[in-house]
């Protein structure tokens, strides 16, 4: 159990144009959905995280109105990069908690990320 | 959440035991210790947790000290696909996690 999947894998645009990124819980019903980025050879940081029915809570320094994070239904979670730049390349990844059979409920579970080339 | 200090890199024969340690000198008494490990261009794999008790599972063996000021994650027979980062996390359970560099572990034929 605790499986989730994240879509796309990887996505090229240009710049200024919006890109959304679905994240998924396959066997559970994930009750908070965490987004993280990733630069190169660097570690995860927290960018937000949201509760289901909720607004997302963001982190210091992660612009809310570029980085829109929906979390309308308890097995998915999207977040939409809005015009986005060069910069905002990177690899992001989401993670899940909540109930399922087997599992506790306080334990993260990630998805495989998503690598975003902005051109 | 407490601070951890873990190696930066580790090196382990394939077919030998993998210890890998973490100090969290300043855990309080309601944080658990996480670990999950990063293959390159992957998301985070969970592997264990615990808060006092040693635990096992499938993946890992979680040693704790008495005074859980440290532990060590403990892959029994490393293979080449161990090869991975290695984050050690200490928080409150649910709470967001935070990660720091993590013990790269390279597993060498």
């Amino acid at each position: 159990g605790a499986v989730v999947s994240q879509h796309p894998s990887r996505v090229i645009c240009k710049s200024g144009t919006s890109v959304k990124i679905e994240c998924r819980s396959l066997d559970f019903q994930a009750t908070t959905m965490f987004w993280y980025r990733q630069f190169p050879k660097k570690s995860l940081m927290l960018m937000a995280t949201s509760n289901e029915g909720s607004k997302a809570t963001y982190e210091q320094g992660v612009e809310k109105d570029k980085f829109l994070i929906n979390h309308a239904s308890l097995t998915l979670s999207t977040l939409t990069v809005t015009s986005a730049h060069p910069e905002d390349s990177s690899f992001y990844i989401c993670s899940a908690r909540g109930e399922f059979i087997g599992g506790d409920q306080e334990t993260q579970y990630f998805g495989p990320g998503t690598r975003l080339l902005v051109l | 959440d407490a601070k951890t200090t873990q190696p930066p890199s580790m090196d382990c024969a394939e077919g030998r035991a993998a210890n890998l340690p973490c100090n969290h000198s300043t855990i309080s008494g309601n944080e658990y210790v996480y670990w999950y490990r990063q293959i390159h261009s992957q998301g985070p794999q969970y592997i264990i947790h615990g808060l006092k008790n040693n635990e096992t599972n499938e993946m890992a063996s979680l040693i704790i000290t008495e005074d859980r000021k440290s532990s060590t994650l403990i892959l029994p027979h490393a293979t080449l696909r161990d090869t991975a980062v290695y984050y050690c996390i200490v928080n409150n359970a649910g709470n967001m996690l935070t990660f720091g560099g993590g013990t790269r572990l390279m597993v060498k034929p």
